[in-house]
């Protein structure tokens, strides 16, 4: 089956930095990337993804990067802020069951 | 409005009593997963259903885990008899649109 891996697994930025959150998978037949952000106590919602014949996608402040190649897939956060603190999780997926990463917790000092 | 109702939110109980977790997606869909939470496992799928159907039950822990999609609207997670060791947070989850997941607000389950 699919195995993701994520890095790292905590990360602490300056507000204002950049954060920068890295997966590999796997399975070369994975085809959908979706990344989770995930507050205490709350659900993980969708905040972005992407598909295979996507190199980068983009929104607002987040966006995703994917090198089909190397099997590895980014997220990038700019110019963070303290509501951006929460826990990012990566996942892949070719079907239905998505596979998630172990989860990036962000903390953004103000 | 998540889109997925859980319930309950919270469920303390004690070891070896039966504890049932429901989810009703707010639009009935056909497709519905359940997840579990923990610290040192992340998310993990328990099962899929599609059209109602249990499709893939290869992440049910053990025989003691049982789940159930009655109609689009409705399912059920069943642990009996329960452990300590099955506390976590349980998350169902729906693919609206052919997009990512949307999760329900879970269920917090402490058995003692």
């Amino acid at each position: 089956g699919e195995n993701v891996e994520q890095h790292p697994s905590t990360l602490s930025v300056q507000e204002g930095d950049s954060a920068v959150i890295k997966c590999t998978y796997s399975d070369s037949a994975s085809n959908y990337f979706p990344w989770y952000k995930q507050e205490l106590g709350k659900r993980p919602q969708l905040i972005i993804d992407i598909r295979s014949n996507v190199g980068e996608k983009k929104d607002q402040r987040i966006a995703v990067t994917l090198n089909k190649t190397a099997k590895h897939f980014s997220l990038h956060i700019t110019e963070t802020q303290p509501e951006d603190s929460a826990v990012y999780f990566c996942a892949a997926s070719n079907d239905y069951k998505l596979s998630f990463g172990a989860g990036t917790t962000v903390t953004v000092r103000a | 409005d998540a889109g997925v109702i859980q319930s309950p939110r919270h469920e303390v109980t004690e070891m070896g009593q039966e504890v049932t977790l429901r989810c009703k997606p707010i639009s009935g869909h056909n497709s519905l997963f359940w997840y579990r939470q923990t610290m040192m496992r992340g998310l993990e799928l328990l099962i899929y259903f599609n059209n109602n159907v249990p499709i893939d039950d290869s992440g049910m822990p053990e025989d003691r885990f049982s789940a159930k999609m009655p109609n689009a609207s409705f399912s059920t997670l069943k642990i009996q008899p329960s452990e300590p060791r099955d506390s976590a947070v349980y998350f169902c989850a729906i693919v609206p649109q052919a997009s990512g997941y949307t999760f329900g607000s879970g269920t917090r389950l402490t058995v003692v």
